[in-house]
C-alpha cells in the first residue's frame, strides 16, 4: 500500500535552514508527481510546492518562492523540501502528497503523509 | 491567484441532518476541485475529486456538485464520524489554493 513518511522537522531559528524528507514506499515513486502542503497550528491548509515525476518541473506558492526548493531522488524514493531563510510564519506541519495518476502533475492529491512539524522560533 | 471562498466557516448540526458546504472560486476552474476531510492530528482525506466524483471507499452520503465557480459538498445524513473540518482545493491554476475550511460540530 502507498506509504508516505515525512521527517526532518524540528525547532529552528529564524533565518536558518532546514531540509524535510518524504520517504515513499508501496508504489513506483519515479512515476508520480508529488506535492508539499502545510498547515500552521490551528489554521487551514496551504499548498506549498509541486514537483514533476522526474523533477524536471516545479511550482511554488508565492509565500515560499525563492526561499524553498523541492527536489527528489528517484533512486532513493525520496522527496525533499529545502527551506531557507525561515520565518516565524513558516511554522507548520508539512505534509507530502502524491498525485493519483502516473506521469502527470494535475493536483489530484489522493495520498498524504502524516506530516512533520517545523517550528521557527528564537 | 485564484481565491476560494468557503462557507460557512463553522456549522453546528445533529446526527442525521443534511448539511451543505459551499466553495466559490474567484474565476472559473472547470471541475478541478477536490473536497477533503480532516480530523485533529490527522492528514487530510479526500472525499470527492473532479468536483463530483466520489473517492473509492467513501460513504455514498457524501456528494459533490458544481463546475466553473460554484461548488458544493453535501452530506445527506450526518454520522458521528463526520464531525471534522472540511476543505475544498482548486487545482486548476498554480498556485493551488484551499478554501478556509468549515468546522462541522455536534449540536
Amino acid at each position: 500500500q502507498v506509504q508516505l513518511v515525512e521527517s526532518g522537522g524540528g525547532v529552528v531559528q529564524p533565518g536558518r535552514s532546514l531540509r524535510l524528507s518524504c520517504a515513499a514506499s508501496g508504489f513506483a515513486f519515479s512515476s508520480y508527481g508529488m506535492h508539499w502542503v502545510r498547515q500552521a497550528p490551528g489554521k487551514g491548509l496551504e499548498w506549498v510546492a509541486a514537483v514533476w515525476y522526474d523533477g524536471s518541473s516545479k511550482n511554488y506558492a508565492d509565500s515560499v518562492k525563492g526561499r524553498f526548493t523541492s527536489s527528489r531522488d528517484n533512486s532513493k524514493n525520496t522527496l525533499y523540501l529545502e527551506m531557507n531563510s525561515l520565518r516565524a510564519e513558516d511554522t507548520a506541519v508539512y505534509h507530502c502528497a502524491r498525485e493519483d495518476f502516473r506521469n502527470i502533475l494535475r493536483g489530484y492529491l489522493g495520498y498524504w503523509g502524516q506530516g512533520t512539524l517545523v517550528t521557527v522560533s528564537s | 491567484d485564484i481565491q476560494m471562498t468557503q462557507s460557512p466557516s463553522s456549522l453546528s448540526a445533529s446526527v442525521g441532518d443534511r448539511v451543505t458546504i459551499t466553495c466559490r472560486a474567484s474565476q472559473g476552474i472547470r471541475n478541478d476541485l477536490g473536497w477533503y476531510q480532516q480530523t485533529p492530528g490527522k492528514a487530510p482525506k479526500r472525499l470527492i475529486y473532479s468536483a463530483s466524483s466520489l473517492q473509492t471507499g467513501v460513504p455514498s452520503r457524501f456528494s459533490g456538485s458544481g463546475s466553473g465557480t460554484e461548488f458544493t459538498l453535501t452530506i445527506s445524513s450526518l454520522q458521528p464520524e463526520d464531525f471534522a473540518t472540511y476543505y475544498c482545493l482548486q487545482h486548476n491554476t498554480y498556485p493551488y489554493t484551499f478554501g478556509q475550511g468549515t468546522k462541522l460540530e455536534i449540536k
